[in-house]
């Protein structure tokens, strides 16, 4: 009964290609987002949708295009895959309340390697 | 731009004793702060979530204090057990919002 799921959890695919990482959330949350967590171990995040509305975009290569066809989903493609994207990609949701604690709660990662 | 330190990046101590990994962040004007626990091959769990009103959040062995004039944080953990050991990682929120703002992590290894 995982809260945050996300597939593939492992993708291993060669430079050029264009791949998707799917996220769906069980919580009933409201805001979904996609976090990379580079070699160094850095999170930052990429995209926020609130409601299938983005309401942050990172300064993130056009390449990724998030896509969310209702609030429980929101998927990640990215096209013309490079080297540099190898990554975990976290998908993650929260409730947004003014006001309120909005814990975060994060799927288990996918492993992106391009080669 | 806010950055997040956080100090010590690994740590290795002995099964019960007591510890603090600490957190700061150069930007105060936070709205909130919040400790999560990785473990290997896994996603992040969220430990403690702190208001920018709030001075700590308590949970089980675990007490999270913030002193936002200072860009300081800290999580202390009681009694530690093998099964603490994770990367620790602190987030900072600068608004409304979960545009959150990671540190590297803190390493921890406790030994039985």
């Amino acid at each position: 009964d995982t809260a945050v799921s996300q597939t593939p959890k492992y993708l291993v695919t060669q430079m050029g290609n264009d791949k998707s990482i799917k996220c769906e959330q069980n919580l009933g949350h409201d805001t979904m987002y996609w976090y990379k967590q580079d070699s160094k171990k850095f999170l930052k995040i990429m995209f926020s949708y609130n409601n299938k509305e983005l309401i942050i975009n990172e300064t993130v290569p056009n390449r990724f295009s998030p896509k969310s066809p209702d609030k429980a989903h929101l998927n990640l493609h990215i096209n013309s895959l490079e080297l540099g994207d190898s990554a975990v990609y976290f998908c993650a949701s929260s409730l947004q309340r003014p006001g309120a604690g909005n814990t975060i709660y994060f799927g288990e990662g996918s492993w992106l390697t391009v080669v | 731009k806010q950055e997040v330190t956080q100090i010590p990046a690994a740590l290795s101590v002995p099964e019960g004793e007591n510890l603090v990994l600490n957190c700061s962040f150069t930007d105060s004007a936070i709205y909130n702060l919040q400790w999560f626990r990785q473990d290997p091959g896994k996603g992040l769990t969220s430990l403690l979530l702190i208001q920018s009103s709030q001075r700590e959040q308590t949970s089980g062995r675990l007490n999270a204090s913030l002193d936002k004039s200072s860009g300081r944080s800290t999580l202390y953990i009681a009694a530690s057990q093998p099964g603490d050991s994770a990367t620790y990682l602190c987030a900072v929120n600068k608004e409304y919002g979960n545009k959150l703002v990671f540190g590297a992590g803190t390493i921890l290894r406790v030994k039985s």
